[in-house]
């Protein structure tokens, strides 16, 4: 049972690409995690989100709590922005989603 | 910018021994976590600890695993007798005190292998 899925698994852009990444939870939460995990192994928390939409330079990471869904959105991808990028909610634990592994090819 | 630490970075044991691992949280945290990651898999939930005690486990954090902040400062993991399904990266995670950010702070990270 998985509680929080991702969509896609892998994605492939050109460099300069809208990128969007989806996740999608089926338990109640006090927060939701996008996090940034590079092909050495480290993770970067990116946002933590409990309602609405954040915005860090590029990125931006919306949640809607009805619906039970986020979305992180990487503007103007680089190639530097290739990684797995990770959603984890809280609820009385956390729970992982699988990743979306992100390629940007100049 | 403070951050949390773990050592080893990395740790080979044979399978029965016992390893501790290591984590140094962010000093004015208060809420710490284990994660692991198995190669390929996705990062799971170990445990949550909080004001000295364990607040939530997973049900991946079975009898051979324990944790301790003994001294204040360091935050451990023990394995009593490893399997080489404990193969893995282990993450040591905190949470800023005070807040209601929830915003996590992870560590490089331990991989154990178990041969």
């Amino acid at each position: 049972k998985n509680e929080v899925e991702q969509s896609p698994q892998n994605l492939t852009a050109q460099e300069g690409e809208f990128i969007t990444i989806n996740c999608s939870y089926s338990v109640g939460i006090s927060a939701l995690h996008w996090l940034q995990q590079h092909p050495g192994g480290g993770i970067v928390s990116l946002f933590m989100l409990s309602s609405g939409k954040k915005k860090h330079g590029r990125l931006i990471a919306t949640i809607n709590i009805q619906e039970k869904h986020s979305s992180l959105h990487i503007t103007a991808s680089h190639p530097r922005d290739s990684a797995v990028y990770i959603c984890a909610v809280l609820g009385n634990q956390f729970y992982f989603g699988t990743g979306t592994s992100l390629t940007v090819i100049p | 910018e403070p951050e949390v630490t773990q050592t080893p970075s990395h740790q080979v044991t044979q399978m029965g021994q016992e390893v501790i691992l290591r984590c140094v949280p962010i000093s004015n945290h208060l809420y710490f976590y284990w994660y692991r990651q198995i190669l390929g898999q996705k990062v799971e939930f170990l445990v949550s600890f909080y004001n000295n005690e364990i607040s939530e486990k997973s049900e991946i954090f079975d009898d051979q695993f324990s944790v301790e902040r003994p001294d204040g400062s360091n935050f451990t993991l023990k394995i009593r007798s490893t399997k080489l399904e404990d193969s893995a990266m282990y993450f040591c995670a905190s949470i800023k005190a005070g807040t209601q950010s929830y915003e996590q702070y992870f560590g490089p990270g331990t991989r154990l292998t178990v041969t």
